[in-house]
């Protein structure tokens, strides 16, 4: 079975700074997708950034980027220019083959003015 | 359009009553989800239909009854809960099931507390 883990519960950036969240994965399959979620206090969870195992270019969305070194399995978000808005709980999720969505326990990020 | 809504936003209910919660998309997609998710924790996936047929049930208890009645609806009945029921049910749809691919997009959710 697969599994996601995220070591840091809570982290703290000020505003304008970059900051890394942690994301490391177990799983035996090749063919993959990994997501980073965010979930902000008006909870709708929103999708911010996706990565196909098969490429080995990290993802980029605007102020979002993602490290992904498959043989570590390893999946961190990097936020660059931290701003208030950022202030959410970050969840990160692996979906192999199959129907579900396995996400790691979050982490809560709050950005500081 | 990535939109996925959900009514009420917040249900207040007795252990006796009956109740629904409704979930809509006008994406096209073909797979829909209800995942229930407590405070600071990740959602715990509960039910997905794929084709308006049910296909995964997580063991849930049988006072949650998942419906479709069309690829664009998804409704979750909600009978004789206990308090421990009380927490955030979201809604999510993907374009399809089974298909690694596809993302899932996430509906708001409806904060339920059972008294």
């Amino acid at each position: 079975a697969q599994t996601v883990t995220q070591s840091q519960p809570e982290m703290s950036v000020q505003e304008a700074e970059t900051v890394t969240l942690s994301c490391t994965y177990d799983t035996s399959e090749n063919n993959y997708y990994l997501f980073w979620y965010k979930q902000p206090p008006s909870r709708q969870m929103i999708l911010v950034i996706r990565q196909e195992a098969y490429k080995q270019q990290n993802a980029t969305e605007n102020r979002f980027s993602v490290n992904f070194q498959k043989a570590a399995k390893s999946f961190s978000l990097k936020i660059s220019d931290s701003q208030l808005g950022d202030t959410a709980m970050y969840f990160c999720a692996f979906r192999g083959y199959g129907n579900k969505l396995v996400f790691g326990a979050g982490t809560i990020l709050r950005v500081k003015s | 359009d990535t939109e996925v809504t959900q009514t009420p936003k917040h249900l207040v209910m007795g252990m006796t009553n009956k109740k629904s919660l409704k979930c809509e998309q006008h994406m096209g997609h073909r797979a829909m989800y209800w995942y229930k998710q407590k405070a600071k924790k990740p959602p715990e996936l509960m039910f997905v239909y794929s084709y308006e047929k049910l296909s995964i049930n997580e063991s849930v208890p049988s006072r949650f009854s998942p419906e479709c009645p069309n690829s664009s609806l998804l409704n979750l009945h909600l009978h004789a809960l206990q308090p421990e029921d009380s927490a955030l049910y979201l809604c999510a749809s993907s374009p399809r099931e089974g298909v690694n691919t596809d993302t899932q997009y996430f509906g708001p959710g409806t904060r339920l507390t059972v008294l």
